[in-house]
C-alpha cells in the first residue's frame, strides 16, 4: 500500500517555466514536509506545513489538510532547481516521517 | 557548523562483518532518527529515539541495533552485515513535536 503518492514521478521543464508537484496522502498527519535532494547529495528540508501556504524565494508550498493534499510550486524555474523533491507527511507521535517516492525534476537551460 | 554529522561517508563491508554508523547533532534536538534510502523504495525509518534514553523500532528494524548515547549522539549498529543492507543511510534530528527536520549528509554502505 502507498500511503503517500506523488505526481508526476518525472518532470522536465525549460528554464523559466512554472512547475507543480502534487502529493496526496492517506494517513492522519500533524504536518507535512517538502524535501529536496540533489543527485548524490544530502537531503534538505524546504518546508514544513500544517496549514495554508508558505513561500520561500521562488518556492511555494500549499496544503489542504481536509483533502489530504499538498503541492509544491517552483516559479521561474532554473537549472539549479534540478533535483528530486520528496513529500513527507509527519506524525505527531515521535514526528516520524512517511515518504513519497519523489519527483525527479530536470530544468533545461 | 550547526547540524547533523554522520560518519563515515562511505563504507564497504564483507558479509558477516559488523560496524557502527555514528551520528551527532548540535542543535539540542530531542528526537533523532535513522533512515535508509533504496532505489525504488524511497526512504524508510529504521529506528528512532524520541528523547534521550528511549529508542523505538521503525518500519525496517531487522538486522540493526541503535544506541542513544546522550542527547547529541545516536548510533546505528549492524551486527552481521548482509548484502540486503547495502543502502544509503541518513541520520536526522528534530525538536519534540511538530518541527522541521535536519538531515545528515548520508553514509553510503555497500555489503559484498
Amino acid at each position: 500500500k502507498n500511503e503517500v503518492e506523488q505526481s508526476p514521478q518525472n518532470l522536465t521543464a525549460q528554464e523559466g517555466e512554472f512547475i507543480t508537484i502534487n502529493c496526496s496522502y492517506s494517513v492522519g498527519i500533524s504536518a507535512l514536509h517538502w524535501l529536496q535532494q540533489h543527485p548524490g547529495g544530502g537531503i534538505v528540508s524546504l518546508f514544513m506545513l500544517s496549514s495554508g501556504k508558505k513561500k520561500h524565494g521562488r518556492l511555494i508550498a500549499t496544503i489542504n489538510i481536509q483533502e489530504k493534499h499538498s503541492s509544491l510550486h517552483i516559479t521561474a524555474s532554473h537549472p539549479r532547481d534540478s533535483a528530486v523533491y520528496i513529500c513527507a507527511p509527519g506524525m505527531a507521535a515521535g514526528n516520524k516521517l512517511t515518504f513519497g517516492g519523489g519527483t525527479r525534476v530536470l530544468v533545461k537551460p | 557548523n550547526a547540524g547533523v554529522t554522520q560518519t563515515p561517508k562511505f563504507q564497504v563491508l564483507k558479509t558477516g562483518q559488523s560496524m557502527t554508523l555514528q551520528c551527532a547533532q548540535d542543535m539540542n534536538h530531542n528526537s533523532m532518527y535513522w533512515y535508509r534510502q533504496d532505489p525504488g523504495m524511497g526512504l524508510r525509518l529504521i529506528y528512532y529515539s524520541a528523547s534521550e534514553g528511549t529508542t523505538d523500532k521503525g518500519e525496517v528494524p531487522n538486522g540493526y541495533n541503535v544506541s542513544r548515547l546522550n542527547k547529541r549522539e545516536f548510533s546505528l549498529r549492524l551486527e552481521s552485515a548482509a548484502p540486503s543492507q547495502t543502502s544509503v543511510y541518513f541520520c536526522a534530528s528534530s525538536s519534540t513535536g511538530v518541527y522541521g527536520y535536519t538531515f545528515g549528509s548520508g553514509t553510503r554502505l555497500t555489503v559484498v
